[in-house]
C-alpha cells in the first residue's frame, strides 16, 4: 500500500532561519510528488511538484524540494523563512498508474518573530 | 480565472440528518476530488470523479456518496450524519491528466451536533 509520512507534526523556527520539512513515502512503483500549503481557513495551494527530470524542484515563495529515490524522500526546504510562511504543509504522492493522490498528515510550521 | 468554489462555507447539522455539499471546478477541469479533513487526521480521500464517472473511492461507508454533473460540477452527499463526520470537506479539481496538480477550494466546514 502507498503511504506518506511526515515525521514532524510541528516545526517552530525563528524568522529568517532556514527550515526543512521532511517527507518520506512508500511505494513499489514510480510516483509523482507534491507539496501543498494550507493557510488558516483556506484550502490547499500547490507549492511545487516533481514529475520527472531534475531531482531538485523549485516552487513558489522561495521553497524548493529534493527528490531522493533511494531514500524515498521528498524534503521541503527554504533558506530563510518569513512570518507569512506560518501554515500547514502537506506532502502528497500520486502513483504513475493514475491512482488517487495520497496526502501526508501535515506539518505545522510556526515562524517566530 | 475563477478558482474552485464550494458551497456552503459552513453548515451545522444534527445527528441522523442528511447533507449535500457542492463544488464547482475550475473551467476546463474535468476531474473532481473530495477529501475530508478532520481535526488531527489530515486529508482523507473520499471520492474521485472524472468525466461524470466515479473513478476511485476511499475507505468510507456507503452513506458517503456523490455525483458529477455534465458541467463537471459535483455534489457530495452524506446520509445519517454522525458526530465524527464533523470536518472540513475539501473539493479539488484538475484537468484530468495523470500528473496534473490539484486545485483546491476553501472547503465546507460541517459541524454535526
Amino acid at each position: 500500500a502507498q503511504s506518506v509520512t511526515q515525521l514532524d507534526s510541528q516545526v517552530p523556527v525563528f524568522e529568517e532561519a532556514p527550515v526543512e520539512l521532511r517527507c518520506n513515502y512508500s511505494s513499489s512503483v514510480s510516483v509523482y510528488l507534491f507539496w501543498y500549503v494550507q493557510y488558516p481557513n483556506q484550502g490547499l495551494q500547490l507549492l511545487l511538484k516533481y514529475l520527472s527530470g531534475s531531482t531538485l524542484v523549485k516552487g513558489i515563495n522561495g521553497f524548493e524540494a529534493e527528490f531522493n529515490k533511494s531514500q524515498t524522500s521528498f524534503h521541503l526546504r527554504k533558506p530563510s523563512v518569513h512570518i507569512s510562511d506560518t501554515a500547514e504543509y502537506f506532502c502528497a504522492v500520486l502513483k504513475t498508474s493514475y491512482d488517487k493522490v495520497i496526502f501526508g498528515p501535515g506539518t505545522s510550521l510556526s515562524v517566530i518573530p | 480565472e475563477a478558482g474552485v468554489t464550494q458551497s456552503p462555507t459552513h453548515l451545522i447539522k444534527t445527528r441522523g440528518q442528511q447533507v449535500t455539499l457542492r463544488c464547482s471546478p475550475i473551467s476546463g477541469h474535468t476531474s473532481v476530488y473530495w477529501y475530508q479533513q478532520a481535526l488531527g487526521l489530515g486529508l482523507q480521500f473520499l471520492l474521485w470523479y472524472d468525466e461524470g464517472e466515479e473513478r476511485n473511492r476511499g475507505n468510507f461507508p456507503p452513506r458517503f456518496s456523490g455525483r458529477q454533473f455534465p458541467n463537471y460540477s459535483s455534489e457530495l452527499n452524506v446520509n445519517a450524519l454522525e458526530l465524527e463526520d464533523s470536518a472540513l470537506y475539501l473539493c479539488a479539481s484538475s484537468v484530468g491528466q495523470v500528473n496534473s496538480p490539484l486545485h483546491f477550494g476553501n472547503g465546507t466546514r460541517l459541524t454535526v451536533t
